[in-house]
């Protein structure tokens, strides 16, 4: 089992649909949690730290259950802009410094 | 400011020969990461850098795969004897605190065809 599954999408949205995207992680010690988002052909970037209590960045809301071992990340009034993959990020210390990424799920906005 | 580059941005190479990638990391970033991402995959870990303290090797995939990071700043990936299957995009990250606590900022990336 891999240590971070995502849903598989793609998803193809129409522009200012609500879009969620799922995340489960197999370490229960794992301690942070993000979204990062990555441009086609380009580098992933942050979009948002995922905290305990969820966050809410603009349009976007992030929600971690501890005890089912999930992220999702929902997107609201979807733009053209927001087409890219997201990939859910995991770090555990049981897993040294490093961050595990999903495989990212591929969104697409359409006009 | 400068963010994380890496060079060369494309490199093709024949099989069996070595080659070098290189990472700036942003300047002051204490931790550097080299990931790599194959077409259509996620990013998997290859090597984590912290200050002084001895690399986090655990994700290298072979032993043809060696990182090194002078001075503590700038970074190169190595890989011996290249296969086809290292063809894949490596990227390079940095942050200022360790991961887990720090955004990783991200180069560029440098994709690698072994032909």
């Amino acid at each position: 089992r891999k240590e971070v599954e995502q849903d598989p999408g793609p998803f193809n949205v129409p522009e200012g649909a609500t879009v969620a995207f799922n995340c489960t992680y197999s370490n229960s010690a794992s301690q942070s949690f993000f979204w990062y988002r990555q441009d086609c052909r380009k580098e992933p970037k942050l979009l948002m730290s995922v905290y305990s209590s969820g966050n809410e960045d603009g349009r976007f809301t992030a929600q971690l259950n501890r005890a089912s071992q999930y992220i999702s990340l929902l997107i609201r009034d979807s733009k053209l802009s927001d087409s890219a993959t997201y990939l859910c990020v995991v770090n555990s210390e049981t897993s040294g410094s490093r961050l595990t990424f999903g495989e990212g799920t591929q969104l697409t906005v359409n006009p | 400011g400068a963010g994380v580059s890496q060079s060369p941005s494309n490199k093709v190479t024949e099989k069996g020969k070595d080659v070098e990638l290189r990472c700036d990391p942003i300047s002051g970033h204490t931790a550097l990461y080299w990931y790599r991402q194959s077409l259509g995959q996620g990013l998997e870990f290859l090597i984590y850098f912290q200050g002084n303290s001895a690399p986090d090797k655990s994700g290298l995939p072979s032993d043809r795969f060696s990182a090194e990071r002078t001075g503590g700043s700038v970074s190169t990936l190595t890989i011996q004897r290249t296969q086809q299957e290292d063809s894949a995009v490596y990227l390079c990250a940095s942050s200022l605190l360790p991961s887990g606590v720090g955004e990783q900022f991200f180069g560029p990336g440098t994709r690698l065809t072994v032909l």
